[in-house]
């Protein structure tokens, strides 16, 4: 079945530096792709999005963009805050039928003053 | 819009007890949705609802989970003699297809069965 595999966490960076968390993805057909974010106490939040090849989803400073040659979806932001402390998932979700959310395991990002 | 609300937010529950949870989705969204997150990991598919009518469910819904949503507004999860192992967050989203395909989900409601 469908799986998206993220890079195992923690993560914890100095406020202003560059972040990456890799996202890799299984899938037999062609899923949209989803960066949701999970900040302490709330909800689960749509980051950003992308529905085909070549798109780049964009949201707050973060990006990611759908690569299907490497079947890869990796979130990118330039200069973090510590207000981005939060917990990422990678999703994908087919685009006909149920179209229910495969999420990764998750990511613990934390961002020291 | 208020978002996608649910009720309770907590709940502790002794082994062998019933206990049901509300999902109200966002107005006018006809596909709800709800998913199981265990602590650490990613939240797990386990039903969802086009309007009233339940369209797919997870191998992962036993017997002992049923959910309703009639009408097609509010739902409802009951699950049957809990277990421990059913000590989880559950979440509720909501969507509307096919003009948006996004989820919107709602805060959760963790259950603790003791």
């Amino acid at each position: 079945g469908d799986s998206v595999t993220q890079m195992e966490g923690p993560v914890t960076l100095s406020e202003e530096a560059f972040l990456t968390i890799n996202c890799t993805y299984t899938a037999t057909g062609y899923p949209s792709l989803f960066w949701y974010v999970q900040y302490p106490g709330e909800g689960l939040q749509l980051l950003l999005k992308a529905t085909k090849a070549d798109d780049k989803g964009s949201n707050k400073g973060f990006e990611a963009t759908y690569r299907k040659e490497t079947t890869s979806f990796h979130l990118e932001k330039g200069s973090v805050q510590v207000s981005d402390s939060a917990v990422y998932f990678c999703a994908l979700s087919d685009r006909q039928g149920a179209q229910k959310l495969v999420f990764g395991q998750g990511t613990r990002l934390t961002i020291n003053p | 819009d208020t978002g996608v609300s649910q009720d309770p937010r907590h709940k502790i529950t002794k082994r062998g007890q019933n206990v049901t949870f509300r999902c109200d989705p966002i107005s006018e969204h006809n596909r709800l949705y709800w998913y199981r997150q265990t602590l650490g990991q990613g939240p797990e598919f386990l039903t969802y609802f086009q309007n009233e009518a339940q369209l797919e469910k997870s191998r992962l819904l036993s017997d002992r989970f049923s959910a309703e949503r009639p009408k097609g507004s509010f739902s409802t999860l009951e699950i049957q003699r809990t277990e421990q192992g059913d000590s989880a967050m559950y979440l509720c989203a909501s969507s509307f297809i096919p003009t948006t395909y996004e989820q919107y989900f709602g805060p959760g409601t963790r259950l603790t069965v003791t």
